[in-house]
């Protein structure tokens, strides 16, 4: 089961940030936070991961409470091309031959809209 | 990153019989996975696979309805055998990046839509 929750659904207008929420209150210790995204018949893409601290790349920004309970995903100007599922992951920071997988739950469909 | 095919990319099939599908990854890599989404779900995996060892199925798939080949380093075949209409079903593959080595960035296939009738 996945240990994360995750609202259904959210919308938001183009050009605006799109803040996606996600619990994961029994996280352990050595356990990352990982968001992917699914595009609409495509497979999952990676878009960020983090420990403890706040993370930023090119495509978005990932927030995590102190307590690392809850993360927050941030689309910092969302387009049409972001509507798609998103999915927040906990997962075990991988070691040399240790299995890697992903656990994934229902996810938050996010559209956006014009 | 990693980038890979898969084929076919959809196959309709009749109940009883068996498909198998092929992934093909640009690169070596160790880990690949197959994964199921069915319609309207999230993606459930099926089985890791290493190359030069058995898979490793996941609880509730099992090896005699979900074969699975790793000849080598850059590609698998995963079987779907005596096809129900339970089995229709979006079918990925995904690879770790080897190059990744500190975290969990899987590369995923477009993925083969199998209807079974």
């Amino acid at each position: 089961d996945a240990k994360t929750t995750q609202p259904t659904s959210m919308d938001c207008a183009e050009g605006r940030a799109a803040n996606l929420p996600c619990n994961h209150s029994t996280i352990s210790g050595n356990e990352y936070v990982y968001w992917y995204r699914q595009i609409h018949s495509q497979g999952p893409q990676y878009i960020i991961h983090g420990l403890k601290n706040n993370e930023t790349n090119e495509m978005a920004s990932l927030i995590i409470t102190e307590d690392r309970k809850s993360s927050t995903l941030i689309l910092p100007h969302a387009t049409l091309r972001d509507t798609a599922v998103y999915y927040c992951i906990v997962s075990p920071r991988p070691s040399t031959g240790a299995n890697s997988k992903l656990t994934f739950g229902k996810g938050i469909t996010l559209s956006v809209r014009p | 990153s990693a980038v890979i095919s898969q084929k076919p990319s959809r196959d309709i099939c009749q109940r009883g019989t068996s498909l198998t599908i092929q992934c093909q990854v640009d690169s070596q890599v160790t880990m690949m996975f197959w994964y199921r989404q069915q319609p309207g779900q999230s993606l459930t995996l099926i089985a890791t696979a290493n190359q030069g060892s058995e898979a490793t199925y996941e609880s509730g798939f099992v090896i005699d309805k979900f074969p699975i080949s790793r000849p080598n380093l850059t590609f698998s075949t995963l079987t779907v055998s005596n096809m129900s209409p339970e089995d229709s079903s979006i079918y990925l593959c995904s690879v770790e990046d080897g190059t990744a080595t500190s975290f969990n960035e899987q590369f995923f296939g477009p993925g083969t839509r199998l209807t079974v009738l």
